[in-house]
């Protein structure tokens, strides 16, 4: 199936602090999403971006499906931003999400 | 909306006995998955459905999971027995996608069912 590597695994910011966080996967995909989990359990997802750049706010993602990564970048961090960030994808004519290890992002006052 | 909800939040049982866990989507989703999560194995798809039908249930691990989809509104994954390594957190997600992702439609996830197994 395909493999997805999310980089770095582990990532201690101070806050206003700026991050890239990345996500490589090994085949083509048609869906691409990234969710953040934060210290309470809860998944919330943060871009549908399977080709393209979105932003929102101070989060901000880009993937370049010819080369298979995506970025996700989250600007003048803040404590609340704290969790564990997950890149999800599925290839084409399936939504058989696969999910990253995950970055656990720790964000410091 | 309420979102996807999830019940019950928490739920403890001893080895051999059945686990039902419910899941009603958010109205007007037509899609929905189940995933587990582990320390050890992260966020695994266990099913999904796309208008009741399950499409890929690959991911479910053994003959003692099954999940059902009776109406648009409501889901239930069950484990018979359950043994003390089918403890996790279990997902439930809904989405407006197709069977072939086409939209922007991302997938909303419910807050989990924490399952411990005795």
């Amino acid at each position: 199936g395909i493999q997805v590597e999310q980089s770095p695994p582990d990532l201690i910011l101070q806050e206003g602090a700026n991050s890239t966080l990345r996500c490589n996967f090994s085949d083509s995909v048609n869906n691409l999403q990234w969710f953040h989990q934060n210290p309470w359990g809860q998944l919330i997802n943060l871009f549908y971006i399977p080709s393209g750049t979105k932003q929102n706010g101070r989060l901000s993602a880009t993937t370049v499906a010819t080369e298979r990564y995506s970025l996700l970048y989250i600007s003048s961090s803040q404590t609340t931003d704290s969790g564990v960030y997950f890149c999800a994808v599925a290839r084409y004519n399936n939504n058989d999400m696969r999910f990253g290890a995950g970055t656990r992002l720790t964000v410091k006052p | 909306d309420a979102g996807v909800i999830q019940s019950p939040r928490h739920e403890v049982t001893e080895m051999g006995q059945e686990v039902t866990l419910r899941c009603k989507p958010i109205s007007g989703h037509n899609s929905l998955f189940w995933y587990r999560q582990t320390m050890m194995r992260g966020l695994e798809l266990l099913i999904y459905f796309n208008n009741n039908v399950p499409i890929d249930d690959s991911g479910m691990p053994e003959d003692r999971f099954s999940a059902k989809m009776p109406n648009a509104s409501f889901s239930t994954l069950k484990i018979q027995p359950s043994e003390p390594r089918d403890s996790a957190v279990y997902f439930c997600a809904s989405s407006s996608q197709g069977i072939v992702a086409k939209s922007t439609d991302t997938q909303y996830f419910g807050p989990g069912t924490r399952l411990t197994v005795l």
